[in-house]
């Protein structure tokens, strides 16, 4: 079955510096989403991204889709404590095919 | 506008016991999903309702079974439980023409 694999599982900054969270499916997506989980809580919906090679912007945040549709990305430029939490990707082949596939997510934590 | 609800929030049980959980969707949406969220990981698809039938199904067994009510509301039950049914169950609801899914803050379930 479909697999979405997301790298680092871990990431430890200081305020201020950079960070990058990666995301590859097994199979070609429909679209990806974003999600942002803050400890404790529960996901929360940041982007949806549909095309091929697209890049969307939200404030400090880059979110990108690759050509071939099976790999993702997001970045955050000059992290505030405020980004803290597990950033998921999240995908779907599309058809049929109605369930979202996580990766286990992107662990963020941000030294102030 | 009320987001997606969950009751309860929080869940003790024992083994063999069976579970009810509670999903009230966002206002306006006619498709409910559930994930299980074990921790550490990314959330896993359970089974997504529409017009009040399983549309679609995770790898879960039989144990998981769930409705979805005219009102677009949902139930998400576990028979015989396991230890390792202990988890957050998410709720999501969506519009059945959209993949993006709002989640609701979920229910922790404790098997003891």
């Amino acid at each position: 079955g479909q697999q979405v694999m997301q790298i680092p599982q871990y990431q430890h900054v200081q305020e201020g510096e950079d960070f990058t969270t990666y995301c590859n499916s097994s199979t070609t997506l429909s679209n990806i989403q974003w999600y942002k989980q803050r400890p404790g809580g529960h996901p929360v919906f940041l982007i949806q991204l549909v095309k091929s090679g697209e890049v969307k912007k939200q404030k400090r945040l880059t979110f990108q889709f690759g050509e071939a549709k099976k790999n993702s990305s997001l970045h955050i430029t000059a992290t505030q404590t405020t980004d803290v939490g597990t950033y998921f990707c999240a995908g779907n082949s599309g058809g049929s095919n109605y369930k979202l596939t996580f990766g286990k997510g992107t662990l963020l934590t941000v030294n102030p | 506008d009320a987001g997606v609800t969950q009751s309860p929030t929080h869940l003790i049980k024992t083994r063999g016991q069976q579970v009810t959980l509670r999903c009230s969707p966002k206002s306006g949406h006619d498709t409910v999903s559930w994930y299980q969220q074990a921790l550490g990981q990314g959330p896993q698809f359970i089974f997504q309702y529409y017009e009040e039938e399983e549309r679609q199904r995770g790898n879960f067994p039989d144990r998981f079974s769930g409705h979805q009510f005219p009102n677009y509301s949902s139930e998400l039950n576990v028979n015989a439980l396991l230890l390792g049914d202990s988890a957050l169950y998410l709720c999501a609801s969506s519009l059945i023409r959209s993949e993006t899914q709002y989640f609701g803050p979920g229910t922790r379930l404790l098997v003891l």
